[in-house]
């Protein structure tokens, strides 16, 4: 069971707009910065989103990211069927001392 | 460029251990922590160390504390992860990353291509 609570599966038609959600506490979220991956198994995982609202270079504006208290969200506008893969946030936990990842979110677009 | 090339697909017996590498390139090796993620068949993205290669510093998961062990050899530019006493849960792909961000800031910009690990007697 993750310490980061992710839903495990959203859908979305083609070029609607989907959004990802990450619970987690004080600890983690409440007070350290949030990155956002992409994953298709046999790929190596990919950045997305860092320190809660970066995009690297490379990522298209379509992905976005925003934090409020103790959750994270990353929204995706303008679906393509390319977008389908599964989905994790990440951050540091303080009383762990451990980077946490959320249990991942399966996108599939319609 | 930044690349991360790591050692290749393993294959072991219950009980045993695994070590794998990871050779980094495109960067100076000891401004930046390499961490160690893993993927398993029907799992999600599992965090198991990092390892700060200037000092050898090094923080485990508490799920893998005592069978993980992550070093580094800066004149070869070289990450090693072992894990020991293995046992089928741990099948699974691993993979190493460079992380540009503070030690709890995990900004994992660049990966290896991951090591496919099997677990099987």
């Amino acid at each position: 069971q993750s310490v980061l609570t992710q839903p495990p599966s959203v859908s979305a038609a083609p070029g609607q707009r989907v959004t990802i959600s990450c619970s987690g506490t004080t600890s983690n979220i409440g007070n350290n910065y949030v990155s956002w991956f992409r994953h298709l198994p046999g790929t190596a995982p990919k950045l997305l989103i860092y320190e809660n609202t970066n995009r690297p270079s490379g990522i298209p504006d379509r992905f976005s990211g925003s934090k409020s208290g103790t959750s994270a969200t990353l929204a995706i506008t303008g679906l393509q069927t390319g977008d389908e893969a599964d989905y994790f946030c990440a951050v540091w936990d303080a009383g762990l001392n451990a980077v946490v990842f959320g249990g991942g979110t399966e996108l599939t677009v319609l | 460029e930044v690349l991360l090339v790591q050692s290749g697909a393993e294959l072991r017996k219950p009980a045993t251990t695994v070590k794998i590498s990871c050779k980094v390139s495109g960067y100076i090796f000891s401004d930046f922590y390499i961490h160690w993620v893993r993927r398993a068949p029907g799992k999600g993205l599992q965090w198991m160390g990092l390892l700060d290669p200037a000092n050898g510093e090094t923080f485990y998961a508490a799920s893998f504390q005592g069978r993980v062990t992550l070093t580094a050899d800066t004149s070869l530019d070289t990450a090693y992860m072992d894990l020991s006493s293995l046992t089928s849960d741990d099948t699974a792909v691993y993979y190493c990353v460079m992380s540009s961000g503070g030690i709890s800031v995990p900004i994992f910009n660049h990966w290896g291509q991951g090591t496919l690990l099997t677990v099987s007697s």
